[in-house]
């Protein structure tokens, strides 16, 4: 069975650090292509980020270039999302997704809350 | 345009049928997929590629698409299909899954 578990979510204030986390179990996690997609409180779906199955090809919203990193440990089965310089508007639940070229994103993690408030 | 416009809400009696659409620039190079996210949930696949269904998915969901339009069609809606309903497509570069439309809220009555 395919699963993603996120973690690392919290309460931070504007201008803190988070680290989420997605360990990724029940599939061949190093050839798969991954991103990040977020939600905030009763708003639609935006995509954050993607990373390439070696982690060489990157890509990342307008929304949070020069402040997220994505970066991915295929030893350890497991995605990350760097957050720095949080912003309120970054609120929202962060979701792992496991993208295949045919299909898109067909698999999805359950979510961590972040929320960013003083 | 970079963006995929979905209409905001729309609403279905039991049984019947219902269409929603996704308008975008980048639907005349990609199909869309689909996800149904319900309260609470994270988004499911239910429609991706031309028309295709990942198993387990009721085949009263099917998909379609024309120029730069994509459109997901309950046929026969049932009450477990209320739920927001999204697009996705690459971004005009196709370079990676980066557009989802704006959401639509199916209502079964």
């Amino acid at each position: 069975e395919v699963q993603l578990v996120e973690s690392g979510g919290g309460l931070v204030q504007p201008g803190g650090s988070l680290r989420l986390s997605c360990a990724a179990s029940g599939f061949g996690f190093s050839v798969y292509e991954m991103n990040w997609v977020r939600q905030a409180p009763g708003k639609g779906l935006e995509w954050v980020s993607y990373i390439s199955e070696s982690g060489t090809t990157i890509y990342y919203a307008d929304s949070v270039k020069g402040r997220f990193t994505i970066s991915r440990d295929n030893a350890k089965n497991s995605l990350y999302l760097q957050m720095n310089n949080l912003r309120a508007e970054d609120t929202g639940v962060y979701y792992c997704a496991r993208e295949v070229v045919v299909s898109g994103i067909d698999a999805w993690g359950q979510g961590t809350l972040v929320t960013v408030s003083s | 345009s970079s963006e995929l416009t979905q209409d905001p809400a729309v609403s279905v009696a039991l049984g019947q049928t219902v269409r929603i659409t996704c308008q975008g620039d980048s639907l005349r190079s990609y199909f869309a997929s689909w996800y149904q996210q319900k309260p609470g949930q994270a988004p499911l696949l239910v429609i991706f590629g031309q028309n295709s269904r990942p198993s387990g998915i009721p085949d009263r969901f099917s998909g379609s698409s024309s120029g730069n339009t994509a459109s997901l069609t309950i046929t026969g809606a049932q009450a477990e299909d209320e739920a927001d309903y999204y697009c996705n497509s690459r971004d005009i570069s196709g370079n990676h899954l980066g557009l989802f439309g704006t959401g639509t809220k199916v209502t079964v009555l």
